[in-house]
């Protein structure tokens, strides 16, 4: 079966520094994957989606992922975190048609 | 139009009531989702409309009943829940064009307590 698992529950960062928000996925196949923010007391937001082609995958907000298929990995990644950046993140594999399967997500909290 | 929109935003029941959560969207999205969330955890499926028709139920109770009267309004009956339902209720849609990589759009979502 196909799943992610996100590394760290929470991550912290000054303003202005380097975001990496770490996801490992399992699949026998090439997957889906997904990245989704959530702000707080709002639904899911899709920041951007792996689906075949090009590994490096650019989204909205300036977040950007690779796909490394070697190292099962679909890191997110943003080079200058914003205080409006501070949410939740939840990587996501489809392992089939309408189906979404989420991971437990990753809080990043940004200081001044 | 690219929003879903869910009421209401807060819902408190007893366990003997009768309620349903509403959704809506206008972007002519033929697929339809309910996504339960607990606190501090990833959102679940639930179920899945596809051209108003039931493609998918995850083993969901039956004091859950979805209904999806046409293509912009999917409902989420409940009758006789339990304190453990008390979460956050997501409704999303999505294009449902047979590509299994959709981009799903969410509401805000239903924060119920059962007491």
């Amino acid at each position: 079966a196909q799943s992610v698992t996100q590394l760290g529950s929470h991550v912290s960062v000054s303003e202005g520094a380097l975001v990496l928000l770490r996801c490992n996925y399992s699949s026998s196949v090439p997957p889906y994957l997904f990245w989704y923010v959530q702000y707080p007391n709002q639904g899911l937001q899709l920041l951007l989606k792996y689906t075949t082609g090009a590994t490096l995958v650019k989204g909205i907000n300036g977040f950007e992922a690779e796909f490394k298929k070697s190292e099962t990995s679909f890191h997110l990644t943003k080079p200058s975190a914003h205080m409006s950046d501070a949410a939740e993140y939840f990587c996501a594999v489809a392992p089939g048609f309408q189906k979404l399967v989420f991971g437990t997500g990753t809080r990043l909290l940004v200081s001044p | 139009d690219t929003e879903v929109t869910q009421t209401p935003k807060h819902l408190v029941m007893g366990m003997t009531n009768k309620k349903s959560l509403k959704c809506e969207q206008h972007m002519g999205h033929r697929a339809m989702y309910w996504y339960k969330q607990k606190a501090k955890k990833p959102p679940e499926l639930m179920f899945v409309y596809s051209y108003e028709k039931l493609s998918i139920n995850e083993s969901v109770p039956s004091r859950f009943s979805p209904e999806c009267p046409n293509s912009s309004l999917l409902n989420l009956h409940l009758h006789a829940l339990q304190p453990e339902d008390s979460a956050l209720y997501l409704c999303a849609s999505s294009r449902n064009d047979g590509q299994g990589n959709e981009k799903l759009f969410f509401g805000s979502g239903t924060q119920l307590s059962v007491l």
